[in-house]
């Protein structure tokens, strides 16, 4: 089925690992974003790109690199993991935001 | 800068009972408003969303949503709710500008007894 697609599902790093996690879209979308959920703090916005090759920070983007070298691709690097990083990571594509996004399943991350 | 504000945390309601959500937002521009449901370790999936022309937006599974825009506001409605509706519920505004981002309210957990 078309969609987003996030691996991995579930990750626990130590502090101070390093780790990528991957997002990819099969709609030809040319947004897409990364999002942090915490409990009763919503979804934040940490990088974002409005096409290939390019990104920008979001509401949160302090501890996290991004890239999109290909359209259909949008990674988010931890360089150095913190327990703060600890949280539910989603990643989101739109044709238009009047269309809404379209959300990946989520990456559950734990830093110790 | 725009935000969106959830009124409830968590909102318990016997099923068959009506539920309303409460969502408010800033804005000084024309906006897009949008209700998503996430259920159990799930993504998150569109409810509906308004952009446009009549005020009352109707979305999948019953649920239906008011704009007002005097009172800035974006609330979601069901007249009679299932046990399958317990999920977390989020309204969103998107910001019209470079990179339509959405920003999104904290989220309200609807909890449906029997």
């Amino acid at each position: 089925n078309a969609g987003v697609t996030q691996t991995p599902k579930f990750r626990v790093l130590k502090t101070g690992q390093s780790m990528t996690l991957l997002c990819a879209q099969d709609m030809n979308h040319e947004y897409m974003y990364w999002y942090r959920q915490d409990p009763g703090m919503g979804l934040r916005l940490i990088h974002y790109s409005v096409g290939e090759g390019t990104t920008a920070k979001g509401e949160v983007p302090d501890g996290y690199n991004v890239s999109r070298l290909k359209k259909q691709n949008f990674l988010l690097g931890l360089e150095s993991a913190a327990p703060s990083q600890t949280s539910v990571y989603f990643c989101a594509s739109s044709y238009d935001s009047r269309y809404g996004y379209t959300f990946g399943s989520g990456t559950r991350l734990t830093v110790v | 800068a725009q935000s969106v504000t959830q009124l409830d945390s968590q909102v318990p309601v016997f099923e068959e009972a009506p539920v309303e959500l409460r969502c408010n937002y800033s804005s000084s521009v024309s906006v897009y408003l949008f209700w998503y449901v996430q259920y159990p370790n799930q993504g998150l999936q569109l409810l509906l969303k308004y952009l446009s022309g009549s005020t009352l937006v109707k979305g999948i599974n019953g649920f239906e949503a008011e704009f007002n825009k005097s009172q800035t506001s974006f609330h979601l409605r069901k007249p009679s709710v299932h046990i399958s509706d317990t999920a977390e519920y989020f309204c969103a505004v998107s910001v019209v500008e470079y990179g339509n981002k959405l920003v999104f309210g904290a989220g309200t957990i609807l909890r449906v007894k029997s």
